[in-house]
């Protein structure tokens, strides 16, 4: 069964970053076609797309995001790690994090997703 | 760059079927977009892959109620015999050579 969960704080200070992690079950992250992305969802707002990493360590970032986005994998842990810094109140929101299908370029599961609340 | 526009809201009456529009911005009529399913406190589900030429295939355990269609640069995902739980935001996802690129959504309200 392939599931895919977030954790990390559910409230950021202003300035601070936000790191977010990413367990993937069911399926590696390493294993060839494989990817994960970052999508984000601010309360009444669509889905944003922040980055995607690839099974062989590509990367791709959304340009307006990408001074401040950073996305890493770690292959011992079957992990996704999403680093994003000078968080502000409007970086509040869900964040999720999904599957690239191993058919192609879209997302095939999705995980939950983690509230993430930025406020003094 | 591609843009994906979808109407904010739909309503139809329960039992009966509903036709959601997604439109991908010009230039881009060829492209393929999957359609994602967000009921309320759940994380989003896939739904299908819809070319446009109008084949989609289906995630496993997607009801036949769910079908897709395309017409030029439209992406539809129609509904039919509609259930209470079928209320939910809908989104449709188009991908190019970079990032995903996500629709608005459309609230689908069953009355």
């Amino acid at each position: 069964q392939i599931t895919l969960k977030e954790s990390g704080p559910a409230l950021v200070t202003p300035t601070q970053t936000l790191t977010l992690t990413c367990t993937l079950s069911g399926f590696s992250v390493t294993t060839s076609g494989v990817g994960v992305g970052w999508i984000r969802q601010p309360p009444g707002q669509a889905l944003e797309c922040l980055a995607l990493i690839y099974w062989d360590d590509d990367k791709i970032y959304n340009p307006s995001l990408k001074n401040r986005v950073s996305v890493t994998m770690d292959s011992s842990k079957n992990q996704v790690v999403l680093t994003m810094t000078n968080m502000g109140p409007v970086d509040t929101g869900t964040y999720f994090c999904a599957r690239k299908s191993q058919k192609g370029a879209w997302t095939d599961y999705w995980g939950q997703g983690t509230l993430v609340t930025v406020s003094s | 760059q591609i843009v994906v526009t979808q109407p904010p809201s739909a309503s139809a009456s329960l039992g009966a079927s509903v036709k959601l529009t997604c439109t991908l911005t010009s230039g881009h009529d060829k492209f393929a977009v999957a359609w994602h399913q967000h009921q309320p406190e759940k994380g989003p589900r896939y739904l299908m892959k819809l070319n446009n030429d109008g084949t989609h295939t289906k995630e496993d355990g997607i009801p036949d109620r769910f079908a897709g269609s395309s017409s030029g640069a439209e992406r539809y995902l129609t509904i039919s015999s509609l259930q209470p739980e079928d209320e939910a935001d809908y989104y449709c996802q188009a991908w190019g050579t970079g990032i995903w690129v996500f629709g608005g959504g459309t609230k689908l309200t069953v009355l």
